[in-house]
């Protein structure tokens, strides 16, 4: 089975801290690619990162940076120096190589950042 | 370059009607994937098509749920005689490849329809 969690229901910080959401999963594929979106108060989701098991480079885009830890099956999501703009529900996903491409969420993390 | 077109973004039924929700995906994406988010949950997979075929309806309940996705026109997710219970936000995506050696297709969300049952 494929499961994804995020274990922070809601974090809320002051802006220009430097916040972590957690994000862990579950597999048996041994191929496996994990995403990022986010879903602002506005209600849409928004692309952030897509990466695949084979590739354990950190990434970083601005102020954003992820983490991939595959001997921990986590894939951390880092926000530097936060901003108001930020406030939003993030939401972490799993695809695995032995379904047809569908997402598994996890329950998301609300994001709340304060001026 | 618009983006996956949902409508109608929000949509009121009375217990017991039909509800069809329309989703127009990126131009040139033949695949689309439909999720439900109930309130204060994560996005839960429902199903995948591809053009006039349905290919994962492994989340679809399996009664007075249907999805469609015909060679013209935007994908269907009907829901016949609606429950209280499907009261939800329901999310459409589409990849333009789906799946293939590369792996899953980044999927692109419409900005959902809201679906209250009275």
């Amino acid at each position: 089975a494929q499961k994804v969690t995020q274990a922070q229901t809601e974090i809320s910080v002051v802006e220009k801290e430097d916040v972590t959401l957690d994000c862990v999963y579950e597999t048996r594929d041994t191929t496996y690619y994990l995403f990022w979106y986010k879903q602002p108060p506005s209600g849409e989701l928004v692309f952030l990162i897509r990466r695949n098991s084979f590739d354990e480079q950190n990434e970083i885009s601005g102020r954003y940076s992820w983490n991939f830890q595959k001997s921990t099956s986590s894939f951390n999501f880092t926000i530097t120096a936060s901003q108001v703009v930020d406030s939003a529900v993030y939401f972490c996903a799993l695809s695995g190589s032995s379904n047809t491409g569908k997402l598994i969420f996890g329950q998301g993390t609300t994001l709340q950042v304060k001026p | 370059n618009a983006g996956v077109m949902q409508n109608p973004r929000h949509l009121v039924r009375r217990r017991g009607q039909e509800a069809r929700l329309r989703c127009s995906p990126v131009k040139g994406h033949s695949h689309v994937y439909w999720y439900r988010q109930l309130p204060e949950e994560g996005l839960k997979f429902m199903v995948y098509l591809q053009k006039e075929n349905i290919i994962d309806e492994s989340g679809m309940p399996k009664e007075r749920f249907s999805a469609e996705f015909p060679k013209e026109g935007p994908s269907i997710l009907r829901i016949q005689q609606v429950v209280r219970g499907d009261s939800a936000a329901y999310f459409c995506a589409s990849s333009p490849l789906g799946v293939s050696r590369g792996g899953p297709d980044t999927q692109y969300f419409g900005p959902g329809t809201r679906l209250t049952v009275l």
